[in-house]
């Protein structure tokens, strides 16, 4: 399958700082990506939708003047975590659908980003 | 988009096949099924997924029943590789695409 990647895999950071995530699909373009977060022993819930060259769409409940996303290009979607707090340590994961192709496309996911505030 | 139900988890014995069983009987006629798995610490992989008729890849089946009701992933023969969490999700798909996890099958694939 395509890969996405994720930069970094892990990162401490502390509290009050900012953290920016990377995700890229390395190997197709991809026009939309989602954002996620997973808490201990929970499943991926679903931050944001970003497409690229617009604003992102925030899921309910969801800050988005904290969790800051661009889609500059087609391979590249950002994810800044302002301000973070310990609350905000969690695994973060990125997901690239497939531009164009014939009916439902897949969506590949990047191996996740564990951030800790402290 | 429509809701799933999966069992909380499953075992199997290695070598075996493991059927993984998914109620989607909400899901309306331009949703597909997909499944994904989790291996502990990793995002997400895709396995497979569907609208109407059967799929099968190199990693596994999928059968959908012909109300499209429920479906079932078969991996044909479980190794411990394969111990995951399971995701069945049913998404509708161009501007409204959106993959909406849920809780999962624990598939324990034991020796």
């Amino acid at each position: 399958g395509a890969v996405v990647s994720q930069h970094p895999s892990w990162v401490i950071c502390k509290s009050g700082t900012s953290v920016k995530i990377e995700c890229r699909s390395l190997d197709f373009q991809a026009t939309t990506m989602f954002w996620y977060r997973q808490f201990p022993k929970q499943s991926l819930m679903l931050m944001a939708t970003s497409n690229e060259g617009s604003k992102a769409t925030y899921e309910q409940g969801v800050e988005k003047d904290k969790f800051l996303i661009n889609h500059a290009s087609l391979t590249l979607s950002t994810l800044t975590v302002t301000s973070a707090h310990p609350e905000d340590s969690s695994f973060y994961i990125c997901s690239a659908k497939l531009t164009g192709g014939v009916g439902n496309t897949e969506a590949f996911f990047g191996q996740g980003t564990r951030l800790t505030v402290v | 988009d429509a809701k799933t139900t999966q069992p909380p988890s499953m075992d199997c014995a290695e070598g075996r096949a493991a059927n993984l069983p998914c109620n989607h009987s909400t899901i309306s006629g331009n949703e597909y099924v997909y499944w994904y798995r989790q291996i502990h610490s990793q995002g997400p992989q895709y396995i497979i997924h569907g609208l109407k008729n059967n799929e099968t890849n190199e990693m596994a089946s999928l059968i959908i029943t012909e109300d499209r009701k429920s479906s079932t992933l078969i991996l044909p023969h479980a190794t411990l590789r394969d111990t995951a969490v399971y995701y069945c999700i049913v998404n509708s798909g161009g501007s409204n695409y959106k993959l909406t996890f849920g809780k999962g099958t624990l598939l324990t694939v034991n020796p």
